[in-house]
Parts: C-alpha cells; sequence; structure tokens
C-alpha cells in the first residue's frame, strides 16, 4: 500500500466550477501537508501550507485537513482554464515544507472553456 | 521569488554512459537541496538529500554510487548519473532550500531534467 494515495485523473471540468481534489495516506506520523501545481515540464509551485486539522484559505483555494481519517482536500473555486495543471498533494512528518516530503500521484485537471 | 534552474532540461544519452545534471539556486543561497525521480504517472520519489560541503543522504534503494550527488557550493548541486542505463530514463527534479530547515522554509523546484537513455 503506497503510503499517500491520490486518484491520478484526468478530471476535467467547465471554467467556474468548483474543483476538489483530494488524497489519503496511511502514515499518522505526517503533520503537514501541502499542495502543488505542476505545470507541464515545469517544477512544482507550493499553492497551500497546512498543519493543523480544520479549512485554510487563500484566494479561491481552500485546503481542508481530516487527521482523524487521514484525508486531505483541496478546494479550487470559480475555476479557470490557466487552473489546468497537475495538483500533487505532498506531506511530511518534520519541520513543514523543508523537510523530506512524500508526495501522491498528482491529479491533472483540465479546465476547458 | 526564488528560482531554481536545473541543466540540461532534457538529454539522450548511450547506455553504459555517465550524465550529469546540474541544480542551481539563481537568488538564493541554498544550504540543501533535494533530489527527486518521477517516473510517468508516478508520484516524486525523493533520492537524496544535498547538504553544501557535506557528503548527501541517500534513500533506501537508491544506489549512492550510481547516483553520485556533489553539493559544493551554495549555489550548486549536481547529479550524475553513472553508466546509465535504460532503466534510469526519468524525470529528474531538484528542489533548493534556503538557510535552516525550519517550518517557514519553502522548497523551491527546478523545471526537471528529462534523462532518457538509448
Amino acid at each position: 500500500q503506497k503510503e499517500v494515495e491520490q486518484d491520478p485523473g484526468p478530471l476535467s471540468v467547465p471554467e467556474g466550477a468548483i474543483v476538489s481534489l483530494n488524497c489519503t495516506y496511511s502514515n499518522s506520523a505526517f503533520q503537514y501537508f501541502m499542495w502543488y501545481r505542476q505545470y507541464s515540464r515545469k517544477g512544482p509551485e507550493l499553492l497551500m501550507y497546512t498543519y493543523s486539522s480544520g479549512n485554510k484559505e487563500d484566494g479561491r483555494f481552500t485546503a481542508q485537513v481530516d487527521k482523524s481519517s487521514k484525508y486531505i482536500s483541496l478546494f479550487i473555486r470559480d475555476s479557470q482554464p490557466s487552473d489546468s495543471a497537475t495538483y500533487l498533494c505532498a506531506m511530511s512528518d518534520n519541520t513543514g515544507t523543508a523537510s523530506k516530503l512524500t508526495f501522491g500521484t498528482g491529479t491533472r485537471l483540465q479546465v476547458t472553456l | 521569488g526564488a528560482v531554481v534552474s536545473q541543466h540540461p532540461s532534457w538529454v539522450i544519452c548511450k547506455s553504459g554512459t555517465s550524465v550529469k545534471i546540474e541544480c542551481r539556486s539563481l537568488d538564493f543561497q541554498a544550504t540543501t537541496m533535494f533530489w527527486y525521480r518521477q517516473f510517468p504517472k508516478q508520484s516524486l520519489m525523493l533520492m537524496a538529500t544535498s547538504n553544501e560541503g557535506s557528503k548527501a543522504t541517500y534513500e533506501q534503494g537508491v544506489e549512492k554510487d550510481k547516483f553520485l550527488i556533489n553539493h559544493a557550493s551554495l549555489t550548486l548541486s549536481t547529479l550524475t548519473v553513472t553508466s546509465a542505463h535504460p532503466e534510469d530514463s526519468s524525470f529528474y527534479i531538484c528542489s533548493a532550500v534556503s538557510g535552516r530547515l525550519e517550518r517557514t522554509d519553502t522548497q523551491y523546484f527546478g523545471p526537471g531534467t528529462r534523462l532518457t537513455v538509448l
């Protein structure tokens, strides 16, 4: 069993839709949770970073963590064609984004006009 | 923002040859750099952690004699794939961290290098 499970998609939605991306994990030691966006042939870009269970909002993006269920989500409101990319969840059991990360496989998102 | 570059962006080589990939932090000093490998439709897998001026720390299952890492300066780390074979074909990506390993530090990722071994 992989430590982090993520549906690879692809996920296709119309412009303006609310997108829900999810990851589950099995390692209860994970304490820090991140979402990265990766455009084709580019490096991952950090979108959201969360530590505690609950919601964190940043513009059109909301990250949600449920440690009891070992489940994290990223919601994108009012999705735009420019949001089309692969979204990777990542987790760490140590001091946040600068420590060793365990990634999901990534979900490929396509936002259509 | 912080920029990390990689060179080359893609490389094709013959089986048995060695390939060197460079990772540079362009506008900050990186005390720590990470090297990842990503196979198609799979996760980024951490290969090794590289600290400036010291030996790299390799993840379990990664051959340190095959994947040589050098972090000779605060802005440059290199990964050399020695005696490359077709199964080494992958997308190699580095990330760089400035300062101490603290929660507020961020991993800045390079654009990746696609290696194809014939």
